[in-house]
Formats: C-alpha cells, sequence, structure tokens
C-alpha cells in the first residue's frame, strides 16, 4: 500500500506566525485530502488537491503529484488552527481508499 | 451543507459484551468507508462498501468484527466480542463511486472498553 509521512511531527507556533506542513507519498495517487482533526476528534475536510494549488482564506495547499509531496500552508496562524492535521492520498473508484499518515499536531499559542 | 450521521457519539461497553455502531452517508454516495483510529495514531480503514458490496475489509478483523450495508445505504459495523484493545474512534465516511471530490467523515463514536 501507499507509504505516507507527514512532517513535522509536531509544531508550536505564536499566534500570527506562519507555517508548512509536508506530506510525502510513495506511490502514484488520483486523490489527495488534508484534513484538520478538532481536539473532539470530528476530521474536517480543507482540501481536496490531487494536483495542483487551492485556496480557502489563510490556508492554502499544493500537491506536485510527479514528484509524490503535497504541502498545507497556513498563514497568520490562529489558537483556532490547534489540532492534528492529517494528509491523506489515495486512488479513484474502487481503489478510491485513503491512506492517512500519522499527522502534524499543531500548537498555537497567545 | 450535506453531512455523514453516525451514532452513538460515545459507547462504553464491558469486556466481551456486543457492541454496534450506525452510519448514514450523504444521499447518492455509494461508497461508504468505516475507519479506526487509535488515539495518537492515523485513521486506519477496517472495510469499504461500493453500494452493498463489500470491496475491501482485509484489515477487518472478522473473528469479532462485522460489518453490513444491506440496502446500499446505511450501515451497521458490530464487535463481539469487545476486547480492551478495541478502545478507539470508529470513523465511518463516505464519497461518489468514483472517488472524486473527496471524503466527507461523520462524528465518529468514541469506543471504551472496560
Amino acid at each position: 500500500g501507499i507509504q505516507v509521512e507527514q512532517s513535522p511531527p509536531d509544531l508550536i507556533l505564536q499566534e500570527g506566525a506562519n507555517s508548512t506542513l509536508r506530506c510525502n507519498f510513495s506511490d502514484s495517487v488520483n486523490n489527495l485530502q488534508w484534513f484538520h482533526q478538532n481536539p473532539w476528534g470530528q476530521l474536517i475536510n480543507l482540501f481536496y488537491i490531487p494536483s495542483g494549488t487551492k485556496q480557502n482564506g489563510r490556508l492554502s495547499a499544493t500537491t506536485v503529484a510527479t514528484e509524490r509531496y503535497s504541502l498545507l500552508y497556513i498563514s497568520s496562524s490562529q489558537t483556532t488552527d490547534s489540532g492534528v492535521y492529517f494528509c491523506a492520498p489515495g486512488g479513484t473508484g474502487t481503489a478510491s481508499k485513503l491512506t492517512f499518515g500519522t499527522g502534524t499536531r499543531l500548537q498555537v499559542t497567545l | 451543507e450535506a453531512e455523514v450521521a453516525q451514532s452513538p457519539r460515545y459507547k462504553i461497553t464491558e469486556k466481551s459484551q456486543a457492541v454496534a455502531f450506525w452510519c448514514d452517508p450523504i444521499s447518492g454516495h455509494a461508497t461508504l468507508y468505516w475507519y479506526r483510529q487509535i488515539l495518537g495514531q492515523g485513521p486506519e480503514l477496517l472495510v469499504q462498501f461500493q453500494d452493498e458490496s463489500v470491496v475491501d475489509d482485509s484489515q477487518l478483523p472478522k473473528d469479532r468484527f462485522s460489518a453490513e450495508r444491506l440496502k446500499g445505504v446505511d450501515s451497521t459495523l458490530k464487535i463481539q466480542p469487545a476486547e480492551l484493545g478495541d478502545s478507539a474512534m470508529y470513523l465511518c465516511a463516505s464519497s461518489r463511486a468514483d472517488g472524486y471530490y473527496g471524503y466527507t467523515f461523520g462524528s465518529g463514536t468514541r469506543l471504551t472498553v472496560v
């Protein structure tokens, strides 16, 4: 199966700082999502981004499928950004299951 | 915005008892997934359905776990008997049959086995 490596594993930021989270994956994929897991455990879909770049407010993501990596940018971080960020690449059709990395745990402090 | 419904949100059960979780996917989503997430780890796939058929259950501990999606809509995941090591978050997700536009996850069921 696909191997997923996320870095850094832990990150502490002061409010207002910017950060970049990285996801490397081992195989070609047709699907990739970034999720934020909140303190109650729910996985919130941030981006569906099998390739290219997308932006949503203070967040943006870029996937370079040919080089097997994806990046998540957080700008002007807020305390509500705290939680665990997961990258999950996958296939399509009957092989559409997502494989999750171990996540990046982000803590934003005042 | 359409949601994936799961119940219960929390469940405490004694070792060796039976427990069941329910999931109702987004209307029109043919593919349904059950994931298990152990504390501190990423979610791992237990079973994937395409309509009412199982597509992938290679990581489902079939001696104690069972899953069904009889009419291709909602789904039930059962554990019998529960063991201490089953304590985890059980997450349900759904997607279009082709997987495009990604998954939507439900709120999950946090299971504690005592």
